[in-house]
Parts: structure tokens; sequence; C-alpha cells
């Protein structure tokens, strides 16, 4: 597609239940990335895919967080027994290749729209 | 630890020109991005830096002085539209993973 897209763009839901974020990088990029935000703060790094492997899980903040991607391509992040404290704005990106530096063209993270999601 | 620091909040008037610092201490570097993000929006990519010195896109431009852990993103003949927040992000040691700043909001008055 011509950039990332992510769906829902808004997700209401209540406390305990589970909700599945999906993202679409854009085509050719092998890293994808996931972050959240919340309201006036940066950014905080959940999740890093290059091609299906997720070789860093560390920004998970627990394991009732979990994500994966399929055909190098499409990726949901799944959130099981949601809290309030869950509630922000999902960001995914997605890179030509996550590289060791020094390449803007390679590695630039292209955002998509986001997921903005309540839990009450 | 691993830190990057920019101002939360500057104030300019539209047809001035502003400089947004972002200083960084990071294990390692291996490039720095300037992003913009409006309000309610995704991050949008505006300038990368590796080496030391000025890099100039039209309106923005964006220094780095890695001996100093030191950058700024100047943004000139300001607009309405710039009214944004302005993410530094630092790519330190890792493969992938970048550092990112909280975010300078930056609020343009006529």
């Amino acid at each position: 597609g011509a950039g990332v897209s992510q769906s829902p763009s808004n997700k209401v839901t209540e406390k305990g239940k589970d909700v599945e974020l999906r993202c679409d990088p854009i085509s050719g990029h092998t890293a994808l990335y996931w972050y959240r935000q919340s309201l006036g703060q940066g950014l905080e790094f959940l999740i890093y895919f290059q091609g299906n492997s997720a070789p860093d899980k560390s920004g998970l903040p627990s394991d009732r967080f979990s994500a994966e991607r399929t055909g190098g391509s499409v990726s949901t992040l799944t959130i099981q027994r949601t809290q309030q404290e869950d509630s922000a704005v999902y960001l995914c990106a997605s890179s030509l290749s996550g590289g060791r530096g020094g390449s803007s063209s390679l590695e630039t993270q292209y955002f998509g729209p986001g997921t903005r999601l309540l839990v009450l | 630890g691993q830190n990057i620091d920019q101002p939360t909040e500057m104030t300019a008037t539209e047809g001035a020109i502003v400089q947004i610092n972002c200083t960084y201490q990071t294990s390692g570097f291996n490039g720095l991005f300037w992003y913009q993000q409006h309000a309610g929006e995704a991050p949008t990519f505006l300038s990368y830096n590796v080496l030391d010195g000025l890099e100039e896109k039209g309106r923005f431009s964006s220094f780095l002085s890695r001996s100093k852990g030191y950058s700024y993103l100047l943004l000139k003949e300001l607009q309405m539209k710039d009214s944004a927040s302005y993410l530094c992000a630092v790519k330190g040691d890792s493969n992938y993973q970048l550092i990112w700043g909280a975010g300078t909001k930056l609020i343009i008055k006529p």
C-alpha cells in the first residue's frame, strides 16, 4: 500500500476484555515496530519484528501483551484482559530494514495513523 | 541509563525562527532522527543526521554534534501549520530500537 495502515482507528472496550490491533506495513518493508503513546507523552517501544521473527520483545509491558507477524507483512498486537492503564494510542511503524545505522533511507520509520484504545 | 532531553514546550511568532534543542546520552550512536507530530496524528519523518554538521531541507535544518551529544532543529519562516510536537530520536547500540525524547510542543502565535 501507499503507507502504513492500522485498524481499528478507535477501540472502546471494557476492562477484562481482549483486543486485537492490526498493522499493515508499507509493501517491501521488512522491519515493523509497535509503540504506545499516552496523552502528551513520548513514544514507548513495545516490540520489533524483522520479517516474521521478533528478536526484541523487551518493551512489552506484561505477559498480557503479545504480537505476531505473518508472511512478513501484517502484524497483530493482542492485549488480553485489558486494564484501564492500557488506554493509549498504539502506533505501528515500518522501515525498509532494521540496520546498524548510517542510512536514513533504510532505517527511517514510517508511522501508521494509530489505534486509539480506551478501556472503560 | 539512556536518555534524551528536549524542552517540553516552546512558543514562537509566525514568520520568525525557532531552534529546538535535543541532548542525548546513549550507549553508542548510529544516527539521530527528528519527527513532527501534529495533535492526534502519527509522527512524520523530518530529518536524519549521522555525521556532524548541518543538514538543510527547505525551511527546516537539523544540526548534530556527536562530541557534545547535541542536536537542534531549526525552523525558519514559521507558519501556523508548524504548530506541532517535535520528537528527537537516537539510534544507539541497538540494531533497530530508537530511543525517543518526550517531544517539544511548539506553539506558533500570529
